[in-house]
């Protein structure tokens, strides 16, 4: 039981659509984070929050747009995507309690863009 | 400077055999945290196992030990006894800690495949 649930799980969308994705943990968690992974391509983290607040934004582009609205929740909204931004999108949960502070994942969201 | 290296790209074991998967590791802080973690086909991130950078003792999680060479900067992970379904991609991960709480930073992988 992994304890993070994604959905979609696929998704395929145009470049002029606007979709979201959505992550729920239910760990009793305090940190929640985006991961993109491309093929051939190790894992980017994109984003991190911390107690609902962004704590980091690894130079995402601004088509990327997350939301945490409690400790439980966080969204990721797509709109304008290019093709290079097909990927698996991760999320991720932690207590943000110290070095040991295990991330769990969803299964993630496999993302096309036409 | 990249702060997970794994050297091998792809790993090939016989079942019931043993397999090393290599991790090498860059960091200046002296509290940090190793992990290692399984993705099979279907993409989830499955965590398998933690060490810590005070921990004297090797990690172990039933088949999965670590083994934790401090002053060689490796945390290599080893499967005991390979069964078909270990057939994965797996990655290392380090959290420091100097900071306070920083995300995982995750290497490039290692697939392996276990053969019947």
């Amino acid at each position: 039981e992994t304890g993070v649930t994604q959905t979609p799980r696929h998704l395929v969308m145009g470049m002029t659509n606007k979709k979201s994705l959505k992550c729920e943990q239910h760990l009793g968690h305090n940190a929640m984070y985006w991961y993109k992974q491309s093929a051939k391509k190790p894992l980017e983290l994109m984003f991190v929050y911390n107690f609902k607040e962004q704590t980091e934004n690894n130079s995402v582009p601004s088509r990327f747009s997350p939301e945490c609205p409690n400790s439980s929740h966080l969204f990721l909204h797509l709109h304008t995507l290019q093709p290079e931004d097909s990927a698996l999108y991760l999320c991720a949960s932690s207590l943000a309690g110290g070095p040991g502070d295990t991330q769990y994942f969803g299964p993630g969201t496999r993302l096309t863009v036409l | 400077a990249q702060k997970i290296t794994q050297t091998q790209p792809g790993m090939f074991v016989q079942e019931k055999e043993a397999v090393t998967l290599d991790c090498t590791y860059d960091t200046s802080d002296q509290s940090y945290g190793l992990f290692w973690y399984k993705q099979p086909s279907s993409g989830e991130m499955i965590f398998l196992i933690y060490q810590g950078s005070y921990d004297e003792q090797n990690a172990t999680e039933g088949r999965y030990s670590l083994n934790f060479q401090k002053a060689r900067k490796s945390a290599n992970l080893v499967i005991s006894a390979s069964q078909l379904g270990d057939s994965a991609m797996y990655f290392c991960a380090m959290r420091e800690w100097n900071s306070g709480n920083t995300p995982l930073v995750f290497g490039k992988g290692t697939r392996l495949s276990v053969i019947a």
